[in-house]
């Protein structure tokens, strides 16, 4: 099946700086990549997504990636605030297996004020 | 309605107890996830329903059985759990078992002791 790989597993930045977060998968046919926000205590929820067919794409502070030939896709925040430390996980979706996720182990950011 | 919801919120039961957690989306969607999410770690698949369709993840033991009364619901039905199965567990539908976005219920904690 697919393989995921995240890093860094914990990143702290200052308020105002950005914030790279990077994967890695296995399997060239996947096509589709979202990307979760997990605040403690809350459920997952997405903040963006990209498709095989593109290679960046963007959405106010938060842009997307993805370089399949490398096979490699990143989250991008900018001017970072408070509320973005959460944990962050990638996933991975291929036809190969019925398009379930593979989530990569996820990335801790804390944002200091 | 862009939500999934799940109750309980909480759950502590012992070992020889029987329980269910219920899951339910309006939103039209035809495919339906079960989750299982240790603390600071990626969810993991346990069970999707897709088109009236149960997929299993093979690892997963047999105390845990998966229902969808219809295409709204899932239920998860817990028997003899172990304490290792302490968890939260995440509900998630999609429009269709393929490269949609997932969506994520808030979870039901659950300890078992």
């Amino acid at each position: 099946g697919e393989n995921v790989e995240q890093h860094p597993s914990t990143l702290s930045v200052q308020e105002g700086d950005s914030a790279v977060i990077k994967c890695t998968y296995s399997d060239s046919a996947s096509n589709y990549f979202p990307w979760y926000k997990q605040e403690l205590g809350k459920r997952p929820q997405l903040i963006i997504d990209i498709r095989s067919n593109v290679g960046e794409k963007k959405d106010q502070r938060i842009a997307v990636t993805l370089n399949k030939t490398a096979k490699h896709f990143s989250l991008h925040i900018t001017e970072t605030q408070p509320e973005d430390s959460a944990v962050y996980f990638c996933a991975a979706s291929t036809p190969n297996t019925g398009n379930q996720f593979y989530f990569g182990t996820g990335t801790s950011l804390t944002v200091i004020p | 309605d862009t939500e999934v919801t799940q109750t309980p919120k909480h759950l502590v039961m012992g070992m020889t107890n029987k329980k269910s957690l219920k899951c339910e989306q309006h939103m039209g969607h035809r495919a339906m996830y079960w989750y299982k999410q240790k603390a600071k770690k990626p969810p993991e698949l346990m069970f999707v329903y897709s088109y009236e369709k149960l997929s299993i993840n093979e690892s997963v033991p047999s105390r845990f059985s998966p229902e969808c009364p219809n295409s709204s619901l899932l239920n998860l039905h817990l028997h003899a759990l172990q304490p290792e199965d302490s968890a939260l567990y995440l509900c998630a539908s999609s429009q269709g078992f393929g490269a949609y976005e997932q969506y994520f219920g808030p979870g039901t904690r659950l300890t078992v002791t």
